[in-house]
């Protein structure tokens, strides 16, 4: 069966400090890979998806990056956080073909002072 | 203008009967996908049921049935015989368009609505 990782779980960085959050997928090959934030009590917005090694697509603009340099591994990164940045970071999985249900990671917690 | 819409920011209902979550969607493509999510206090994001735009039945699991309306381009979310387990927040997703090679075929998530299941 398929499980997907993320870490840290939890992380509370200081403003301008770099970030790197991991996600890894298993049991599964040739996945489409998803990054999403969600503010406090609000939905999920999309940041990045990727649809292959290397293949990285931006939603929104911001001080964020996504890289994929294996096919089951997304990493989302910055070189100088924000307050803004703070937020639950989700990774989701889809299979590449069939059905269209994305399946969610645990979750990062990011808290920046 | 919102492609998805829940407009219960906050639900209550008793526990052992039924509830619907509101969910709305705008788009234009023919083809497209509705999904419903519940996340709990915890966090993670639990799939719960998916609609396809070219379904002619409502989709159900278990005790979560969808209301699928496309003439009025809504996807209520029906949870029957509800449980202290079932409070949490839930997410209508959808969508757009069609396969493709390579496509992403990215969701657009609504802001949810949070359930609290009374005993």
């Amino acid at each position: 069966s398929q499980t997907i990782h993320q870490w840290p779980a939890t992380l509370v960085q200081p403003v301008g400090s770099p970030l790197s959050l991991e996600c890894t997928v298993e049991g599964t090959s040739n996945p489409n890979l998803y990054w999403y934030r969600q503010a406090a009590g609000r939905g999920l917005q999309l940041l990045f998806y990727s649809v292959g090694i290397g293949q990285i697509s931006s939603e929104v603009p911001q001080n964020l990056s996504a890289s994929r340099p294996q096919d089951r591994q997304f990493i989302l990164s910055s070189k100088k956080l924000l307050l803004s940045d703070s937020g639950f970071y989700l990774c989701a999985w889809r299979a590449r073909w069939g059905s269209d249900e994305q399946f969610f990671g645990p979750g990062t917690r990011l808290t920046v002072l | 203008a919102q492609k998805i819409t829940q407009t219960q920011p906050g639900m209550f209902v008793q526990e052992k009967e039924a509830v619907t979550l509101d969910c709305t969607y705008d788009t234009s493509d023919p083809s497209y996908g509705l999904f419903w999510y519940k996340q709990p206090s915890s966090g993670e994001m639990i799939f719960l049921i998916y609609q396809g735009s070219y379904d002619q039945q409502n989709a159900t699991e278990g005790r979560y049935s969808l209301n699928f309306q496309k003439a009025r381009k809504s996807a209520n979310l029906v949870i029957s015989a509800s449980q202290l387990g079932d409070s949490a927040m839930y997410f209508c997703a959808m969508r757009e368009g069609g396969y493709s090679s390579g496509s992403a075929r990215q969701l657009t998530f609504g802001s949810g609505t949070q359930l609290t299941v009374l005993p």
